[in-house]
């Protein structure tokens, strides 16, 4: 069965440091998708990434970057810098191209962040 | 922006009651769903709709039910309310017209529902 964990249930960090967030997925699956979303404080779910299980090239998005590795099924998320800002929760997800046009996603518990200035 | 709105944004009920929390979108998407929030478990998929009067279950169906008669709007019901669904509950949407898996969902901005 498909699943995804977020071992940190939460993490503090000054302002400037590097923070990086876990996320380990589980799946049966050879084609899959992984997701990250950001939910600020005002609870709105904000879509930060994709990235398809063909594709392990790590991505950067300004103080952001992602590591994909399959060989450990992990999807971590970097923050380089961080601001008060980024404190939010965040959560990794997965989606799996087996079982239909679907796109049903499986999220993680989220790991809260926050940034103290 | 995807369009989408939630109502109400809030909604405090008591046990028994029936409730509906209305998803509305304005651009047409097939795919559309609600989850919902809960500490310590992440979004978890209620029902899901991929067109109009198409319907099916989610991992945490039981207790709720959904309607979908027409493209725009998703309902979402409580047909008799218990306190274990306080939750905050979100609809999303799929940016994919065939719901492809790796397709991108947005988020409406939630409904927070506490029942007494």
């Amino acid at each position: 069965a498909q699943k995804v964990t977020q071992a940190q249930t939460e993490i503090s960090v000054v302002e400037k440091e590097d923070v990086t967030l876990d996320c380990v997925y589980e799946t049966r699956d050879t084609t899959y998708y992984l997701f990250w979303y950001k939910q600020p404080p005002s609870g709105e779910l904000v879509f930060l990434i994709r990235r398809n299980s063909f594709d392990e090239q790590n991505e950067i998005s300004g103080r952001y970057s992602w590591n994909f590795q399959k060989s450990t099924s992990s999807f971590n998320f970097t923050i380089t810098a961080s601001q008060v800002v980024d404190s939010a929760v965040y959560f990794c997800a997965l989606s799996e191209a087996y079982g239909g046009a679907t796109n049903k996603l499986i999220f993680g518990t989220g790991t809260l962040l926050a940034v103290q200035p | 922006d995807a369009g989408i709105t939630q109502s109400p944004r809030h909604k405090v009920t008591e046990t028994g009651t029936p409730v509906t929390l209305r998803c509305h979108q304005t651009e047409n998407h097939r795919y559309m769903y609600w989850y919902r929030q809960d500490p310590g478990h992440g979004l978890r998929l209620i029902h899901y709709s991929y067109g109009v009067k198409d319907t099916d279950k989610g991992e945490v169906s039981d207790g709720y039910s959904v309607s979908r008669s027409k493209t725009e709007d998703f309902l979402l019901t409580l047909e008799s309310a218990t306190s274990s669904q306080t939750s905050v509950y979100f609809c999303a949407i799929s940016e994919s017209s065939w719901g492809l898996a790796g397709a991108g969902q947005y988020f409406g901005p939630g409904t927070r529902l506490t029942v007494l």
